[in-house]
């Protein structure tokens, strides 16, 4: 069975671009999770899909935005890429219910230029 | 959210059981105690979770106060292996708005 993956594993980018990353979760699962951790702290919610919906979102400018297809794999897109992007970027999966756990996976590890 | 304090950093030897303490003095009656790790440039772990009764799996036990103010994560053997950063996050049962708000966690290192 696998877990959540993630792609790219590394990714470069110099500012000004844009960039996206992909999430497919882990089988069975129905809801995607997207947090920001930049170096040395702990990981940031960025927002949540559910039904190819947006749930839920933190304090992230619209520069970053998502999608998340019928398959429930998802996308995040992060538009006028600055310096301060940099970080480690986690995908979770988890099934919507009650008391329900997420699962993270390795992360996509992005550097701006 | 309830907001959680953790220790900013613990060491504990190989072989001998780590209990690392989380203080969660806000916290609802619906909302759960969930601990994840995070070792070096991966992404998190799931360990465990409770809401009220104390839990137990393969990787380790949650001892949960009665007032569950606080809590407890015991690593029962520690190896050189656990050594990471573990996160006590407190969030809502419902499944709505289940967001993980992360600390700063406690930083564990398991010296041979």
């Amino acid at each position: 069975d696998a877990g959540v993956t993630q792609s790219p594993t590394h990714l470069i980018k110099t500012r000004g671009q844009q960039v996206t990353l992909r999430c497919s979760p882990k089988s069975g699962h129905d809801t995607v999770s997207w947090y920001q951790q930049a170096l040395g702290q702990g990981p940031q919610f960025i927002f949540q899909y559910y039904e190819e919906e947006e749930r839920q979102r933190g304090n992230f400018p619209d520069r970053f935005s998502g999608h998340q297809f019928p398959n429930y794999s998802s996308e995040l897109n992060v538009n006028a890429l600055l310096l301060g992007d940099s970080a480690l970027y986690l995908c979770a999966s988890s099934l919507l219910q009650e008391g329900d756990t997420q699962y993270f996976g390795p992360g996509t590890r992005l550097t701006v230029l | 959210d309830a907001k959680t304090t953790q220790p900013p950093s613990m060491d504990c030897a190989e072989g001998r059981a780590a209990n690392l303490p989380c203080n969660h003095s806000t916290i609802s009656g619906n909302e759960y105690v969930y601990w994840y790790r995070q070792i070096h440039s991966q992404g998190p772990q799931y360990i465990i979770h409770g809401l009220k009764n104390n839990e137990t799996n393969e990787m380790a036990s949650l001892i949960i106060t009665e007032d569950r103010k606080s809590s407890t994560l015991i690593l029962p053997h520690a190896t050189l292996r656990d050594t990471a950063v573990y996160y006590c996050i407190v969030r809502p049962s419902k499944a709505a708005g289940n967001k993980l708000t992360f600390g700063g966690g406690t930083r564990v290192l398991v010296k041979p």
